[in-house]
C-alpha cells in the first residue's frame, strides 16, 4: 500500500525567503509519481508541481521545485523568494501501480511580512 | 485550461435528507472522483469513476454512492445525510490514466444540521 507522510503540521517563513516542506513517501511499486498541491482559504486544489520516480532530473516550475531523494523515499518541495500570496495549505500526492492518487494531511505554510 | 465545476460551494442540508452533489468537467477527462476533505484528516477518496457508468469505491465509500451517466459529469450522492457527512467535498479529474495529474473543482462545504 502506498502511504504519504508530512511531519510538519504548520509552518512559517519570512517573506522573500526560501522554505522547505518535507514529505516521505512508502510504496514497493519501481514506477510512482510524486505530486504537490496548494490549497488557500478559497479551497481550491492547484497542481503545482510533478515528479516521476525515473526522472533523473529534479522538477523545477518557477519558484517551485522538487528535491528529490530516491535513496531515502523523500520528494520535499521547495519554495523560494517566499510571497505573502504563498501563505496556503501545501499538499504531497502520490501515484502508484494503478491506484488513484494518495494524499498526505497537508502543511500549512503562513508567511510573516 | 481544465475547467472543473462544483454545483454548489456552500450547501446546509438536515439529518436523513437525500443530498446531490453534481462535478461537471470541460476537457472530455476519462476519470473523475469524489474526496471528502476533514481537518487533520487530509484528503481521502470517496469513490471514483474511469469510464461512463462506471464506478470504483475509494478507501471511505460507506454512506455514499454515486453516479457517471455521461463523461462529463459526476455526481455523489448521500443516501440519507448524517452529521457525520459534513465536510468539505472535493470532485477531480483525469485525463487519460488515473495515476494522472488530477485537476480540482473549488469544493462544496456541506454541513449537515
Amino acid at each position: 500500500a502506498q502511504k504519504i507522510t508530512q511531519t510538519q503540521p504548520g509552518m512559517f517563513v519570512q517573506e522573500k525567503e526560501a522554505v522547505t516542506l518535507d514529505c516521505t513517501y512508502d510504496t514497493s511499486d519501481p514506477s510512482y509519481g510524486l505530486f504537490w498541491y496548494k490549497q488557500p482559504s478559497s479551497g481550491e486544489m492547484i497542481f503545482l508541481i510533478y515528479q516521476g520516480s525515473y526522472d533523473q532530473q529534479n522538477a523545477t516550475e518557477g519558484r517551485y521545485s522538487l528535491n528529490f531523494q530516491k535513496a531515502r523515499k523523500s520528494a520535499n518541495l521547495v519554495i523560494s523568494a517566499s510571497q505573502l500570496g504563498d501563505s496556503a495549505m501545501y499538499f504531497c500526492a502520490m501515484s502508484a501501480g494503478n491506484t488513484p492518487l494518495v494524499f498526505g494531511k497537508g502543511t500549512r505554510l503562513s508567511v510573516i511580512a | 485550461d481544465v475547467k472543473v465545476t462544483q454545483s454548489s460551494r456552500y450547501l446546509v442540508k438536515r439529518t436523513g435528507e437525500k443530498v446531490f452533489l453534481e462535478c461537471v468537467q470541460d476537457m472530455d477527462h476519462e476519470n473523475m472522483f469524489w474526496y471528502r476533505q476533514d481537518p487533520g484528516l487530509g484528503l481521502r477518496l470517496i469513490y471514483f469513476s474511469y469510464d461512463v457508468k462506471m464506478k470504483e469505491k475509494g478507501d471511505i465509500p460507506e454512506g455514499y454512492s454515486v453516479s457517471r451517466e455521461k463523461k462529463e459529469r459526476f455526481s455523489l450522492i448521500l443516501e440519507s445525510a448524517s452529521t457525520n457527512q459534513t465536510s468539505m467535498y472535493l470532485c477531480a479529474s483525469t485525463r487519460d490514466s488515473i495515476t494522472d495529474t488530477q485537476y480540482f473543482g473549488p469544493g462544496t462545504r456541506l454541513t449537515v444540521l
